[in-house]
């Protein structure tokens, strides 16, 4: 178990650029979470994952939002068109979903996003 | 509305003293609980849950829960603080077979010498 890596731990940029950050969840977890924690404030949900699928996704993730999971395993976030309010800290999670329900997320270190 | 609510945005304990910090839920279907620990620049390590059954929970680092139906609180407690106990706590509450959880805005811990 190496635990939940997110790639990069920080990332600066200038309003109106694109980016993207990886997440590799925990290899046997089928399931992978997003959320965003700002300054002050508890994550909040973004979207999830079961396998490759896209489950849901909450309203705070607007049309510049978009992730994906093309094979069940990393996942990518990108943000189009970076705004200052997207500066926050982006954390994936993931869990194993077994014939029991989830027991457990185990979230990663998140990508620290400011938008200067 | 499903919500956490936290009360305490910041506590100050001494080393060695007692500790409660306080989280109340409002969740239209039984809650699942949780209560996370955040270091700085970190993720969040999970301390303990309640799913069902006794309600009182044992988790990691010494730290236990109570859950009170009645009046709609988890809150998380240790007998006796150590400085590398000083973080950010979060509860979180959840349904059962989802991970979709809903935080509290946290309680900063800090501990004095």
């Amino acid at each position: 178990d190496t635990g939940v890596s997110q790639d990069p731990r920080h990332k600066i940029t200038k309003r109106g650029q694109n980016v993207t950050f990886r997440c590799d969840p925990i290899s046997e977890h089928n399931r992978l979470y997003w959320y965003r924690q700002t300054l002050g404030q508890g994550p909040e949900f973004l979207t999830y994952f079961q396998n490759e699928a896209q489950l849901e996704k909450s309203r705070l993730l607007s049309d510049r939002f978009s992730a994906e999971r093309p094979k069940g395993s990393f996942s990518t976030l990108e943000i189009q068109r970076t705004e200052q309010g997207d500066s926050a800290m982006y954390l994936c999670a993931s869990s194993f979903l077994g014939g029991t329900g989830v027991e457990k997320l185990f979230f990663g270190s998140g990508t620290q996003l400011s938008v200067l | 509305a499903q919500s956490v609510t936290q009360p305490d945005i910041h506590i100050t304990v001494s080393e060695g003293a007692s500790l409660e910090l306080r989280c109340n839920y409002s969740y239209g279907a039984t809650p699942y609980l949780f209560w996370y620990v955040q270091s700085p620049g970190q993720g969040l390590q999970l301390l303990l849950k309640y799913f069902s059954g006794d309600t009182l929970v044992q988790g990691i680092k010494g730290f236990e829960a109570e859950f009170k139906r009645s009046q709609s609180s988890f809150n998380l407690r240790k007998p006796s603080v150590h400085w590398s106990d000083a973080a950010e706590y979060f509860c979180a509450v959840g349904a059962r077979g989802t991970d979709k959880l809903i935080f509290g805005t946290g309680t900063r811990l800090q501990v004095f010498p």
